[in-house]
């Protein structure tokens, strides 16, 4: 079945480590995206791609890394310099535009 | 002020109630989503509309583009309803601003 597979679903990590969640698609989507969810907030967005070798910025990028190197994967690494990285992370992903979004079940990531 | 305002926060309501969730927002729009998620956090899209009414099954949503305001209802609700439902609104492109949700508990 078409959807969206993030991994892991429940991560720990010690402070000043970088940790990289995963998010693959086949759904042929050209456009992918990361957001973070907080207790009480709505979505923010992270970064998010148009098109493979291409990123940008979301509200929230600074302390996170992407990379698209191919359609279906956009990996989003969280660096040691997010200062507050324990938060819930969604992946999704859509038809350029106005298209449907499409999300991962998430990643819980707890930095101890 | 969030550019997208949700009301109730929290809503509790006996099986078979009929559930109002209420969705305001700022900002020009290209089209208005409601989402549902789940105890696990996954997220499914519920309906994507721009103009009018939709209805899927017991769920029906409703945008006023003048008054810049949308409705989910849920007819005959039912323990399993009980989730996060999120309106999403997009200006264009990938500028997507979400409202905090609603949590909706139905006990039977």
């Amino acid at each position: 079945d078409g959807g969206i597979t993030q991994s892991p679903k429940y991560l720990f990590r010690k402070e000043g480590q970088n940790v990289t969640l995963s998010c693959e698609q086949n759904l042929n989507h050209d456009a992918m995206y990361w957001y973070r969810q907080d207790p009480g907030q709505g979505l923010r967005l992270i970064y998010y791609s148009q098109i493979v070798n291409d990123f940008q910025k979301g509200d929230i990028a600074e302390g996170y890394s992407v990379s698209r190197e191919k359609k279906e994967s956009f990996p989003l690494t969280v660096t040691s310099a997010q200062k507050n990285p324990t938060a819930f992370y969604l992946c999704a992903s859509s038809t350029w535009g106005d298209g449907e979004l499409f999300f991962g079940e998430g990643s819980r990531l707890t930095v101890l | 002020k969030n550019e997208v305002e949700q009301s109730p926060q929290n809503l509790t309501a006996q099986e078979g109630e009929f559930i109002t969730i209420n969705c305001s927002y700022s900002v020009g729009i290209s089209a208005l989503h409601w989402l549902q998620q789940h105890p696990g956090g996954g997220i499914v899209s519920l309906f994507m509309l721009s103009s009018g009414k939709k209805k899927h099954g017991r769920l029906i949503a409703t945008i006023n583009i003048q008054e810049k305001h949308s409705s989910l209802h849920i007819t005959a609700s039912h323990p399993r309803d009980s989730a996060v439902y999120i309106c999403a609104v997009r200006s264009g492109g990938n500028d997507m601003r979400f409202g905090a949700g609603t949590r909706l508990t139905v006990k039977p």
